[in-house]
């Protein structure tokens, strides 16, 4: 198992703006996971992407893998209020366990 | 679909005392993982069962057990209760299967004093 380790730990930006995270892992993985978290609420699952693809979209998300540098970025455009939230990123392997990371806290400027 | 449950939702205990948590998985899924969320250590990886039997195992003392009934309910134990189990403890349930995501439940808060 592994654990992935997202960067910055804290942003804010004004709504309207697009937010990017990332997130860093140490070994080869299966599939990476984007999980949300409101304050003290549980873990919302966004999105899932294999180790065979590059990219992926849901909505406003827009997630890249690259497994050359062991890295995932995290793109929500058109940023709201309700976006306000903790995200963290979880790198994955088959049959093991999901370890989640410190997260980045994004906070949404009205 | 209902989503995953958990029981109680806050639950206030003493030092020394012993509690049980309950997480009602998604129907159809078989696999369920407890996590334990505080402020210091963020989220930690408890465990996990898969068809009743505990698949994967974090770092914590053997006061943290849990069980994985036949209908996929689950239930954690902490035993002789301390101060820092203080914490949010969520739990998600998942297909079980390759390429699975997690849908998590609300937390129980609990609070030892």
């Amino acid at each position: 198992s592994q654990q992935g380790e997202e960067d910055p730990q804290a942003l804010s930006i004004q709504e309207g703006e697009n937010a990017t995270m990332n997130c860093s892992y140490k070994t080869s993985i299966n599939n990476l996971q984007w999980y949300r978290q409101n304050s003290g609420r549980g873990l919302v699952h966004l999105i899932l992407i294999r180790s065979n693809e590059r990219e992926k979209h849901s909505g406003r998300l827009r997630v890249t893998l690259d497994t050359s540098k062991k890295s995932s970025s995290l793109l929500i455009t058109a940023s709201r209020a309700a976006d306000t939230a903790s995200y963290f990123c979880a790198p994955a392997n088959r049959d093991d366990k999901i370890i989640f990371g410190k997260g980045t806290r994004l906070h949404i400027l009205p | 679909k209902a989503g995953v449950t958990q029981t109680p939702r806050y639950l206030i205990k003493t030092r020394g005392q012993q509690v049980t948590l309950s997480c009602s998985p998604i129907s159809g899924h078989r696999s369920v993982s407890w996590y334990q969320q505080t402020p210091g250590q963020g989220l930690q990886f408890l465990f996990e069962y898969f068809s009743e039997t505990q698949r994967n195992k974090g770092n914590f003392p053997g006061r943290f057990s849990g069980r994985q009934f036949s209908n996929s309910r689950s239930e954690m134990n902490v035993s002789t209760l301390e101060l820092g189990d203080s914490a949010l403890y969520l739990c998600a349930s998942g297909m079980g299967l390759e390429f699975y995501e997690q849908y998590f439940g609300p937390g129980t808060r609990l609070t030892v004093t």
